[in-house]
């Protein structure tokens, strides 16, 4: 069974440029979940997506960043214009609701963010 | 969610057991514990997770105290390849699937 894949692994940009990352989550799973690590901190949560629909939106900086699911399938993360600050990992995620049997989340490999 | 508390960092002989404690004294009746890890440039991997009984899996083990209020995850043989950031998470089950909130976490290193 294949993964949770991101793309691209790596990308840089230039401040004031637009970038969009992809999440092909793990088929199936209904939930998707999008997190970032920016340097020297915490890994954070942005949003989750249960199918289609933006579950929690709570996580997103501002309104620069722009999620979406289409279909309920792969997910995309816009950033547009990107700042310097945007530099960091972005995480995706995804998983199956099994009640309380557990919801372990599902990590892609990342990709790597850096504005210039 | 409650709040837990771990060592900033950790090192563990090769082949020895790791045990990584993991304080959660304000864990409230329905909330699990979650252990996850992230190895170097490699996404976080869920490692393990409970209620109130001891768990034992493929990867590692996950001892709770009697009163809830502490955690341990215990990798038995630990290899080169366990040297990772490990997060102990403590999440409400009975609100469907959510968001995970990751602290510093325990670095743990692995000496040959």
């Amino acid at each position: 069974e294949a993964g949770v894949t991101q793309f691209p692994s790596h990308s840089v940009i230039e401040k004031g440029q637009t970038v969009t990352l992809r999440c092909d989550p793990i088929s199936g799973h209904d939930n998707l979940y999008w997190y970032r690590r920016v340097m020297g901190k915490e890994i954070k949560f942005l949003l989750h997506f249960v199918k289609e629909s933006k579950q929690d939106e709570s996580g997103m900086p501002n309104n620069r960043f722009l999620a979406e699911r289409t279909g309920g399938t792969y997910s995309t993360l816009k950033v547009q214009p990107a700042e310097l600050e945007d530099s960091g990992v972005y995480f995706c995620a995804s998983s199956q609701e099994r009640g309380l049997f557990g919801t372990e989340q599902f990590f892609g490999p990342g990709t790597r963010l850096t504005v210039l | 969610d409650a709040k837990t508390t771990q060592p900033t960092s950790m090192d563990c002989a090769e082949g020895r057991a790791a045990n990584l404690p993991c304080n959660h004294s304000t864990i409230s009746g329905n909330e699990y514990v979650y252990w996850y890890r992230q190895i170097h440039s490699q996404g976080p991997q869920y490692i393990i997770h409970g209620l109130k009984n001891n768990e034992t899996n493929e990867m590692a083990s996950l001892i709770i105290t009697e009163d809830r209020k502490s955690s341990t995850l215990i990798l038995p043989h630990a290899t080169l390849r366990d040297t990772a950031v490990y997060y102990c998470i403590v999440i409400a089950r009975n609100q469907g699937a959510q968001k995970l909130v990751f602290g510093q976490g325990t670095r743990l290193t692995i000496n040959p």
